[in-house]
Order: C-alpha cells, then structure tokens, then sequence
C-alpha cells in the first residue's frame, strides 16, 4: 500500500536559517512527487515536482527538494527561509498527476 | 493554468442535516477530485468525477454519504449526507491541467 511520512510534525527555524522538510514515501512503483504548501486561509500550492530526469528539482519561492531512490526520499531544501514561509508543507506521491497521497504535513514556524 | 472556486467557502451546519458544496473550474477538464482535510490532519482523497460516468469513491468513502454530481466538464458538486460532528472538515477540490494539479479554496464545514 501507498504510504506517505513527514515524520516531523512541527519545526521551527530562524529567519535566514536553511530548512529542510523530510518526506519519505513507500510505493510499488516509480513514484510522481510533490511538495505543496498550505498558508492559513488559503489554498494548496504546488512548490515542485518530480517525475524523472535531474533529480534535484527546483521550484517556486526558492525551494528545492531531492529525489533519492535508495532511501525512498524527497526532502524539501531552502537555504535562507523567511518569514513569509511560514506555512504547512505537504509532500505528495501519485500515479500520474492527478490521484495523490499526501503526508500528515510539517507546520513551519519561522522566528524573527 | 486552472482558477478554480468553491462555495460556500465556510458553513456550520447541524447534524442531520446535508449540505451540497460547488466546484468551478475555469476551463474544462476531464477529471475533477474531491478531497477530505480533518482538522490537524492531511488530504484524503474522497472521490474521481468524471463528466457522464458515475464517480469513483476511495475506501473508506461511499456514494450513498458522498453523492457526487459532474454534469459538465466545468462544474461539480459534493454533497455531505446526514451530517456529523465526524463529518467536520475542509472538503476541496481539484483538478489536473497539463500534468499540474490545481485545488480550489477549499469549504470549511463545521458540523454541530
């Protein structure tokens, strides 16, 4: 069965700090791989994606997230968070791109 | 890209009761999903809609609580059945453009 964990259910960083967002995922398959953020209020964003290729993927806002095959990881990297980050991220894993399974989420709390 | 809205955004409802949230999607598409966020918890994926056939329901869903109606390829809605105080929740729904897949706002229903 298709499984999703963000072991770290709350982290808290200073502004300016690096961040990183664990995911790891068990799957039959070659996994499609997201990470979304949540702020309050509003709804789900896709920050990155991954389906092949180059597996260091960049996306939006500055993140970054890494696609490892032998530890069945796609950590989620900033190297100078701000305060705007603040947010729930939610990794994902699917099929194709449309029927996902989410993890728990990781709240990000990020201090002046 | 997809905009997509949902209404209502918020509703507090009584138990017994049931309540139809909508679903519109900018452009058309071919598939639309429902998903199920408890509070503290992660997206579940609820149902598929598919314009003209009847929707696919995830375990742990059924169509008799979850009625789902797609009667054009820009339009759905989600209806919750003889509600609960279990039944509270965020209910969004989403849709694949183009490999990405986009969720709407979101509906925050609180079952008293």
């Amino acid at each position: 069965a298709q499984s999703v964990t963000q072991p770290d259910i709350h982290i808290t960083v200073s502004e300016g700090a690096s961040l990183e967002l664990r995911c790891n995922y068990s799957y039959g398959a070659t996994p499609y791989l997201f990470w979304y953020v949540q702020s309050p209020g509003q709804g789900l964003q896709l920050l990155l994606k991954y389906f092949s290729g180059d597996t260091l993927v960049q996306g939006i806002k500055g993140f970054e997230a890494e696609f490892k095959r032998s530890q069945s990881s796609f950590n989620l990297r900033k190297p100078s968070v701000h305060w705007s980050d603040a947010a729930e991220y939610f990794c994902a894993v699917g099929y194709n791109f449309n029927k996902f399974y989410f993890g728990s989420g990781t709240k990000l709390n990020v201090k002046p | 890209s997809a905009v997509i809205s949902q209404k209502p955004s918020r509703d507090i409802c009584q138990r017994g009761t049931s309540l139809t949230i909508q679903c519109q999607v900018d452009s058309q598409v071919t598939m639309m999903f429902w998903y199920r966020q408890q509070p503290g918890q992660s997206l579940t994926l609820i149902a598929t809609a598919n314009q003209g056939s009847e929707a696919t329901y995830e375990s742990g869903f059924v169509i008799d609580k979850f009625p789902i109606s797609r009667p054009n390829l820009t339009f759905s809605t989600l209806t919750v059945s003889n509600m609960s105080p279990e039944d509270s929740s965020i209910y969004l729904c989403s849709v694949e453009v183009l490999n990405e897949q986009y969720f709407g706002p979101g509906t925050r229903l609180t079952v008293t």
